[in-house]
């Protein structure tokens, strides 16, 4: 099945910094999502990114099919943005996720 | 966003009991929701997907007669762990398509049920 590895496993930032977070997948997908999980354990819908770029606020990413990655980009950190970051991807029409391996990010004040 | 919502958020039985989590789509009609699990300081493993009105489709090593799914509307499916053991703690989630009008393939998720078995 398909692959997906995510980097950096761990982030430390201190609030205000920015940051790039990666996810590298083996296979063509059709659906690639960016997902925040705040420490209650609910994950947050961050994009919705197959292809392209898009930007929400401070957020932004960009995903690179035909070369097998994406990446995210925070802008300005906050300590609310602390959390685990995963980044998930399907190859098969509106079907499952393979979730990463996920970013462990800490903003420090 | 679509809402997808999960109860009980919290959950701790004894061992050798069951416990039932659902998983509700509020405004939207999901005739496929997926089952998660996640173990502490690990990633989201897919558990099955469950389909509206026939059999669930479980993952390799996951145990269909451990976790009945049933997914009896187009609106809720449920998760039942049953005789539940301490290794089976885990945060639980489910998750859905909009689908249909929305037309996109975005997932959205539940908030999540954490069970605990003493």
């Amino acid at each position: 099945g398909i692959q997906v590895e995510q980097s950096p496993p761990d982030l430390i930032l201190q609030e205000g910094a920015n940051s790039t977070l990666r996810c590298n997948f083996s296979d063509s997908v059709n659906n690639l999502q960016w997902f925040h999980q705040n420490p209650w354990g609910q994950l947050i819908n961050l994009f919705y990114i197959p292809s392209g770029t898009k930007q929400n606020g401070r957020l932004s990413a960009t995903t690179v099919a035909t070369e097998r990655y994406s990446l995210l980009y925070i802008s300005s950190s906050q300590t609310t943005d602390s959390g685990v970051y995963f980044c998930a991807v399907g190859d098969t029409g509106f079907q499952k996720l393979v979730f990463g391996t996920g970013t462990r990010l800490l903003v420090s004040p | 966003g679509a809402v997808v919502s999960q109860h009980p958020s919290w959950v701790i039985c004894k061992s050798g009991t069951s416990v039932k989590i659902e998983c509700r789509s509020l405004d939207f009609q999901a005739t496929t929701m997926f089952w998660y699990r996640q173990f502490p300081k690990q990633s989201l493993m897919l558990m099955a997907t469950s389909n509206e009105g026939s059999k669930a489709t479980y993952e390799q090593g996951v145990e269909k007669d451990k976790f009945l799914i049933n997914h009896a509307s187009l609106t809720l499916s449920t998760l039942t762990v049953t005789s539940a053991h301490p290794e089976d703690s885990s945060f639980y989630i489910c998750s859905a398509h909009a689908g249909g009008a929305r037309g996109t393939g975005e997932l959205f998720f539940g908030e999540g049920s954490r069970l605990t078995v003493l």
